[in-house]
């Protein structure tokens, strides 16, 4: 099955600063990948997602990369703001037939004021 | 947009007693729900896929007469904890794909306490 590798565990930056968070997946049949950002307590929200017909998405501050020879995808973040703060999560599938997403097991982003 | 509503939030229980839990997809049909699993610091893993219609899909190591689910229609899929333990104690969150080329949406998830 899909096996979806994710770093850094933690990551602390300033406000302001950019942060990258890296995933790497294992099944080449993979053809989804969202990203979820999940504060204590609360339900994963997608923030932005991307499918392997494309290479680069960008959403105002948020942008993910993928490189499907390498299989890899990342997600930046600039100009971080305090309330960025949270776990983020990739997530892979096969996104025809419905079928699962498999997670990372996510990066703590801390953004200090 | 998709909406999964889930049921209840919060449940303490007894040691011993079964506790179910609602996922019901609010604006769209959804054949296929998955639930998931979250202990404290970890990611979300994956336990069953819930199957209108059929009986679900386990994964390893989920023991399926311990957490039995039903999908009796096309917006509403069961997880029933049995016999729960401290041990199962956790953050149970269901998720469903309203659509191909629609991301995957959860509820708001269910944090269980057996004490």
């Amino acid at each position: 099955g899909e096996n979806v590798e994710q770093h850094p565990s933690t990551l602390s930056v300033q406000e302001g600063d950019s942060a990258v968070i890296k995933c790497t997946y294992s099944d080449s049949a993979s053809n989804y990948f969202p990203w979820y950002k999940q504060e204590l307590g609360k339900r994963p929200q997608l923030i932005i997602d991307i499918r392997s017909n494309v290479g680069e998405k960008k959403d105002q501050r948020i942008a993910v990369t993928l490189n499907k020879t390498a299989k890899h995808f990342s997600l930046h973040i600039t100009e971080t703001q305090p309330e960025d703060s949270a776990v983020y999560f990739c997530a892979a599938s096969i996104n025809s037939g419905y079928s699962t997403l498999t997670f990372g097991k996510g990066t703590m982003l801390l953004v200090s004021p | 947009g998709a909406v999964v509503s889930q049921h209840p939030s919060r449940v303490i229980c007894k040691s011993g007693t079964s506790v179910k839990i609602e996922c019901r997809s609010l604006d769209f049909q959804a054949t296929t729900m998955f639930w998931y699993r979250q202990f404290p610091k970890q990611s979300l893993m994956l336990m069953a896929t819930s199957n209108e219609g059929s009986k679900a899909t386990y994964e390893q190591g989920v023991e399926k007469d311990k957490f039995l689910i039903n999908h009796a229609s096309l917006t509403l899929s069961t997880l029933t904890v049995t016999s729960a333990h401290p041990e199962d104690s956790s953050f149970y969150i269901c998720s469903a794909p309203p659509g191909q080329m629609i991301g995957y949406t959860f509820g708001s998830g269910t944090r269980l306490t057996v004490v």
